[in-house]
């Protein structure tokens, strides 16, 4: 049970490069969100997912695309990288009913 | 804009004292939950605490919640070097779906032995 897997961990892009972070959960998870955690600023919602074939917006979605073929995978696509886009990436993933959420590791993007 | 507001932004104490941390928010939730950040690590859950609920306990770790004041507190018992981290609460609003977990700017902890 490797709950939620992501990859890349780092990553260095230039600008206007495009790119697919992947996030991956084995918990059969409902629900599943990709935030982006920068300094002082805790994390924002990017974009959410709560089953498969349906997304929607969070609070900062700009420049960002996502969707859900399966319950397992959640990817979010970068369609040209910006500087701005610098930060650190957390997918995760939780039941339904207001459970805990379960994180990935992260994934650490710097676009030159 | 955030939900949760964590004061204080940042605390440092000695091992074997006490570490309090207030999450603020602003609309009524179902239910707030507290996190955890090693430094460059995911987030781990630590404690959930429902609407209905007043005060938790898990461990070295008290949680209260005041939904007429729209805050909580997270205690932290006799701490060690290994509570060295960032902490985070997070709520699930009454109006949006259980995916919308929205988290606060953290508080950072630092323990010295």
């Amino acid at each position: 049970n490797a709950g939620v897997t992501q990859t890349p961990k780092f990553q260095v892009l230039k600008t206007g490069q495009s790119m697919t972070l992947q996030c991956a959960q084995d918990m059969n998870h409902e629900y599943m969100s990709w935030y982006r955690q920068d300094p002082g600023m805790g994390l924002r919602l990017i974009h959410y997912s709560v089953g498969a074939g349906i997304t929607d917006q969070g609070e900062v979605p700009n420049g960002y695309n996502v969707s859900r073929s399966t319950t397992e995978d959640f990817p979010l696509r970068l369609l040209s990288a910006a500087p701005s886009q610098t930060s650190v990436y957390f997918c995760a993933s939780r039941d339904r009913g207001g459970t805990e959420a379960f994180f990935g590791q992260g994934t650490r993007l710097t676009v030159v | 804009s955030q939900q949760g507001e964590e004061d204080p932004q940042a605390l440092s104490i000695q091992e074997g004292e006490n570490a309090t941390m207030n999450c603020s928010y602003k609309t009524s939730i179902n239910n707030l939950q507290w996190y955890r950040q090693n430094s460059g690590r995911g987030l781990v859950h630590l404690i959930l605490i429902r609407s209905n609920e007043r005060e938790k306990h898990s461990g070295r770790l008290r949680v209260t919640l005041d939904t007429s004041k729209k805050s909580s507190s997270l205690l932290i018992t006799a701490s060690r070097a290994a509570d060295t981290a960032s902490y985070f609460c997070a709520t699930d609003k009454l109006t949006d779906s259980w995916g919308k977990l929205q988290f606060g700017a953290g508080t950072q902890v630092v323990v010295t032995p």
